[in-house]
């Protein structure tokens, strides 16, 4: 049965870091992309960030390049999102996602998802 | 950026109805890379179709995907009362760029 466990939930002040974990089991982690998807309060689905299975490739939403790094430990089975000079609107519920290909790219359909973990950024 | 728009907003039914959601892109989606998830209250989201009409694993067939280029419906033959949720369209044929719509409420009447 695959898993995903998040954790690093946690509040943090507007400009500050947090890091975020996800440990994966039920599947052969180093042969599938993840993802991240976020979800602010009451709102839609947002992707945020994927890496290939290798962790050779990484992809980024706008709205976040340049101050979240995702990354990957295989040795660990975990996936991991480092989140700098966090704002506002970057509240949300964050989601460990397992990706669909089977082929270790990224295709981009998600077909597990972890149950989330909240960061909420305020002062 | 392909925008994805969701009609309609909410769609009140009752309980053996048949559900048809719409999903339209801002321009075509490539290869039809559309997924559809599901998602209740207090929940993560679940896939349910990809490539536009493929279900996904464990997804009962009253659900079906169809639609090519820029429309797209999602349609559940005959609602069960656990199918009240919201419902949201993904495209995933802009890579690395995925977006999802804004989600249509299925809820009771």
């Amino acid at each position: 049965e695959v898993q995903l466990l998040e954790s690093g939930e946690g509040l943090v002040q507007p400009g500050g870091s947090l890091r975020l974990s996800c440990a994966a089991s039920g599947f052969t982690f180093s042969s599938y992309a993840m993802s991240w998807v976020r979800q602010a309060p009451g709102k839609g689905l947002e992707w945020v960030s994927a890496i290939s299975g290798s962790g050779g490739s990484t992809y980024y939403a706008d709205s976040v390049k340049g101050r979240f790094t995702i990354s990957r430990d295989n040795s660990k089975n975990t996936l991991y999102l480092q989140m700098n000079s966090l704002r506002a609107e970057d509240t949300a519920v964050y989601y460990c996602v397992k990706d669909g290909s089977i082929f270790g790219v990224v295709i981009g359909y998600f077909d597990y998802w972890g149950q989330g973990t909240l960061v909420t950024v305020s002062s | 950026e392909i925008v994805l728009t969701q009609s309609p907003g909410t769609l009140s039914l009752s309980p053996g109805e048949r559900a048809t959601l719409s999903c339209r892109a801002s321009q075509s989606v490539s290869s039809s890379y559309l997924a559809w998830y599901q998602q209740k209250p207090g929940q993560a989201p679940r896939l349910l179709i990809y490539g536009a009409s493929s279900r996904a694993t464990g997804i009962p067939d009253r659900f079906s995907g169809s639609g090519s280029g820029t429309d797209f419906t999602l349609t559940i033959s005959r609602l069960e009362p656990e199918d009240f949720a919201v419902y949201y369209c993904q495209q995933y044929g802009s890579s690395p760029q995925f977006t999802f719509g804004p989600g249509t409420k299925v809820d009771i009447k």
